[in-house]
């Protein structure tokens, strides 16, 4: 069984950046590589939010047009880890930020999910 | 941008079938996923390319495909189906992914 186990809980001021961390916890020879990891946001109250996804073997990334230029996908195949990270924050991204592995494994892709990490809570306030 | 069109809200009794709508005009050409979100919980994939199911989902969940629409149906609904249900699916070209804007169902 594979998990997507995400870092804590962060608290930045308006201006700042923060760093989501997203670490696959698997069974003896899960292939992290075999995947694209995406990335999604949910504001409180609000729908769910595709901001992007990385190629976790080559580590080619697609971005939402509204995060190009705001965001940065990453990943430590060492560690099985992905990381996101968001610059410029304003309190327009206080959100639970999570990560969703690409249902479609080896070299190919659907764009559609089938494991969510649990979620990190990030707030922007001054 | 592409968008993909759900009813706000759905409102059903205990043992009744609620069918709940995505509307999206690239839905002939991709696939949609449906997702499960109970509050404060992170979301849980119940439909796949349109109408599969993954292991573990009752089979009171269903999905179908029809031209630009896509219908999650639930037969026999309980009250723990109560939940926000999302629509997903990519543009034309596969490259952008989109959600609908969620669908509260009440039961």
């Amino acid at each position: 069984q594979v998990q997507l186990v995400q870092s804590g809980a962060e608290v930045k001021k308006p201006g700042a950046s923060v760093k989501v961390s997203c670490k696959a916890s698997a069974y003896y020879g899960y292939n992290f590589n075999a995947y694209h990891l995406h990335w999604v946001r949910q504001a409180p109250g609000q729908g769910l939010e595709w901001m992007g996804w990385i190629k976790l073997n080559s580590g080619g990334t697609n971005y939402a047009q509204k995060f190009q230029g705001r965001v940065t996908m990453t990943r430590d195949s060492s560690i099985s880890t992905a990381y996101m990270e968001v610059t410029r924050l304003i309190s327009d991204d206080t959100a639970v930020y999570y990560c969703a592995r690409d249902s479609c494994g080896g070299d190919c892709y659907s764009g559609g999910f089938d494991i969510w990490g649990q979620g990190t809570t990030v707030t922007v306030s001054a | 941008s592409y968008e993909l069109t759900q009813p706000p809200s759905v409102s059903v009794s205990p043992g009744q079938t609620a069918r709940i709508t995505c509307s999206g005009d690239a839905l002939p050409k991709q696939y949609a996923y449906w997702y499960q979100q109970k509050p404060g919980q992170a979301p849980v994939v119940v439909i796949y390319k349109d109408s599969e199911r993954p292991s573990g989902i009752p089979e009171r969940f269903s999905g179908s495909s029809s031209g630009t629409t896509v219908t999650l149906t639930i037969s026999g609904v309980q009250a723990e189906d109560e939940a926000d249900y999302y629509c997903q699916s990519t543009d034309n070209s596969g490259t952008y992914v989109v959600f609908g804007g969620g669908t509260k169902l009440t039961v």
